[in-house]
């Protein structure tokens, strides 16, 4: 059965970096589309980018200048960086699994809080 | 960007009634790249339907997906208790290359 889980601080100031991972088992990263969605307090879902097994990146273009997404295969983890955050990042982030073009595995979700 | 729009916002029925949830597309996408998932409260979303119409593994068959072009649509045959959940639809190929619908309340 695949699993995912995230982990990261459940608190970030304003202005600085974001940094959440996700651990993968039952699954091999080295193939798939790893994703990584959020969604605020109250309100719907944003997707925010995948890696590919090749690491190729896709990123939303509303966060492209600020996201940093990364795989590390000896692991099985696949991470996100989110720069110069603000209190309109906080949300809860959730990973998931794409092996097509849906997500068919998620990730329970950890909530990040942006306040000083 | 492809923009997909959900509607009604909220959907107010009772056990056993029908629900139709609707998805419309700024532009036509293939039905082959549009999903449905299901999220209750405190948990993470769920994949439904993918491909416009068939049903992911484990999804119960009172849920059907169909549509093409601009305008799909999820359907619960007949509403259960756990059912009463909120809906998003998704859409891959366009830009953003991932884009979801605001989502549909069922609500009791």
């Amino acid at each position: 059965q695949v699993h995912l889980q995230e982990s990261g601080p459940g608190l970030v100031k304003p202005s600085e970096t974001l940094s959440l991972t996700c651990t993968v088992s039952g699954d091999s990263i080295t193939h798939g589309y790893w994703n990584w969605v959020r969604q605020p307090p109250g309100k719907g879902l944003e997707w925010i980018g995948y890696i590919y097994s090749t690491a190729s990146t896709s990123e939303n273009p509303s966060l492209e200048s600020r996201i940093l997404i990364s795989l590390d295969s000896s692991k099985n983890q696949f991470s996100l960086k989110l720069r110069y955050v603000t209190a309109a990042d906080t949300a809860v982030y959730f990973c998931a699994r794409a092996t097509s073009t849906f997500m068919d595995v998620w990730g329970k979700g950890t909530t990040v809080t942006v306040s000083s | 960007e492809v923009v997909l729009t959900q509607s009604p916002g909220t959907l107010s029925l009772s056990p056993g009634e029908r629900a139709t949830l609707s998805c419309r597309a700024s532009q036509s996408i293939s039905s082959t790249y549009l999903a449905w998932y299901q999220q209750k409260p405190g948990q993470a979303p769920r994949l439904l339907i993918y491909g416009a119409s068939s049903r992911a593994t484990g999804t119960p068959d009172r849920f059907s997906g169909s549509g093409s072009g601009t305008d799909f649509t999820l359907t619960i045959s007949r509403l259960e208790s756990e059912d009463f959940a909120v809906y998003f639809c998704q859409q891959y190929g366009g830009s953003p290359r991932v884009t979801f619908g605001g989502g549909t309340k069922v609500e009791i």
